[in-house]
């Protein structure tokens, strides 16, 4: 059962530039959370979606930054016109289903944004 | 709001050391906790969790207690090797703050051979 997949692992973007990261959930889990660590900090919730459901965006900053998460295929992050503050790790994870504490959320290896 | 608050790093020892990370938490109703682990460049990996009052977590040799009354979730280790270095997130799931993991900063830990 592959893991969490996140892809690219590695992007470079120039300022102004759109960022598209992807992130297929585990085999069965149909949701999926977004993570973004900046250097040297630990990770902060961004967004949390269902399939075709946005479910809770609170960490997500108001402009620039989308997130989606179609009925077939990858979740989709995306950032237009980065700056260089965008630069970071963003992680994805998934679970089978929420409303349970027990849950567990599987990650992902990660994309790693630099914003030149 | 729920918290997560970790000793900072970076945390520095030798091999066969015994190893503590503290961990102490902030939330509303009754939260589950974990440790991840992040090897260098990789993603974050379940270390152990526990999901109710004195309930112990432990794997690869690391135990933490889930501990109500001091609201703490320490991260131990009776022997440590090299191959332990890596930075360690204490982290809560649940009360207040729903379905989202709630991290703290991160422990970097390193083990001289």
């Amino acid at each position: 059962n592959a893991g969490v997949m996140q892809n690219p692992r590695h992007l470079v973007r120039r300022r102004g530039q759109e960022a598209r990261l992807r992130c297929s959930p585990m085999k069965g889990h149909s949701h999926v959370y977004w993570y973004r660590q900046l250097p040297e900090e630990g990770l902060k919730f961004m967004v949390y979606l269902q399939k075709e459901n946005i479910i809770d965006e609170s960490g997500m900053p108001k402009e620039r930054f989308s997130a989606e998460f179609p009925k077939e295929g990858p979740s989709i992050l995306r950032i237009q016109q980065v700056v260089r503050g965008d630069s970071a790790a963003y992680f994805c994870a998934s679970s089978p289903r929420a409303g349970e504490l027990q849950e567990t959320q599987y990650f992902g290896p990660g994309t790693r944004l630099l914003v030149l | 709001g729920n918290s997560v608050t970790q000793m900072e790093g970076p945390v520095t020892l030798s091999e066969e050391a015994f190893l503590t990370i503290n961990c102490t938490y902030t939330a509303t109703g009754y939260p589950s906790l974990f440790w991840y682990v992040q090897y260098p460049g990789e993603g974050l990996q379940l270390l152990l969790k526990a999901t109710k009052a004195d309930d112990k977590g432990s794997n690869k040799g690391f135990e933490a207690t889930y501990r109500k009354e001091t609201t703490s979730f320490h991260l131990e280790k009776g022997s440590v090797q090299v191959s332990d270095s890596a930075v360690y997130f204490c982290a809560l799931r649940g009360g207040s703050s729903a379905s989202k993991i709630i991290f703290g900063s991160g422990t970097r830990l390193s083990i001289r051979p």
